[in-house]
């Protein structure tokens, strides 16, 4: 597609249910970000992409965020065991090259996690 | 490391006149890039305007400018004209070199626009 494009737009959940949140980046686009952005504040960056590869993971909040990218395209980001905390919109952005600091990101919608 | 602050959660400006909003930041990094990024309703983030640390000239992106005060560690953003599509969120972000690429943002700026 044209865009980056994440689905579910809204997922609602109760506390304790495992969510699965999916990111399509640009077509080719070598690199992929995962953000966690709370109610007013800023995007937090989770884990970066390069192809299939997670080069870093150091913004996962714990052991309950999962992400992977097994063929270097789609990306699927799983919390497992919910809770209230998790409530947040969850961006997706690429960038065409690998390290290339200067490159923009091209982000997506974003996704609504409400739990319950 | 790096952080990025937005003194300023909310700003107004009526509509044709021009606005700054104000960003610092800190980094140990020698070469690393600034930018501002828009995020309306819709909540896609979309790029505004980038600096690199290492040109001194300022970036303009039409009514867009920015003032860069390497030495001080500001990044401010100037909207000339301003227009009631210019009413959205602004969010300042850091990156550098190293540290995998990851984005710093701050906390952004939420920019109310007059008719």
């Amino acid at each position: 597609g044209a865009g980056v494009s994440q689905s579910p737009r809204y997922k609602v959940a109760k506390r304790g249910q495992d969510v699965a949140l999916r990111c399509d980046p640009i077509s080719g686009h070598v690199s992929l970000f995962w953000y966690q952005q709370a109610l007013g504040q800023g995007p937090e960056f989770l884990t970066y992409f390069q192809n299939e590869a997670q080069l870093d993971k150091s913004g996962l909040p714990s052991d309950r965020f999962f992400a992977e990218r097994p063929e270097g395209s789609v990306s699927t980001l799983k919390i497992q065991r919910t809770q209230q905390e998790d409530s947040a919109v969850y961006l997706c952005a690429s960038s065409p090259g690998g390290d290339r600091a200067y490159q923009p990101q091209h982000f997506g919608d974003g996704t609504r996690l409400s739990i319950l | 490391a790096q952080t990025v602050t937005q003194s300023q959660p909310e700003m107004s400006v009526q509509e044709a006149e021009t606005v700054t909003l104000s960003c610092t930041y800190d980094t140990s990094e020698s070469d690393y890039y600034l930018f501002w990024y828009k995020q309306p309703p819709s909540r896609q983030m979309i790029l505004v305007i980038r600096q690199e640390a290492y040109k001194q000239q300022n970036a303009t992106e039409n009514r867009f400018s920015v003032n860069f005060q390497k030495a001080a560690k500001s990044f401010s953003l100037k909207i000339s004209d301003s227009q009631l599509g210019d009413a959205a969120m602004y969010f300042c972000a850091s990156r550098t070199f190293t540290g995998g690429f990851k984005t710093i943002f701050g906390a952004g700026t939420r920019l109310f626009v007059k008719a």
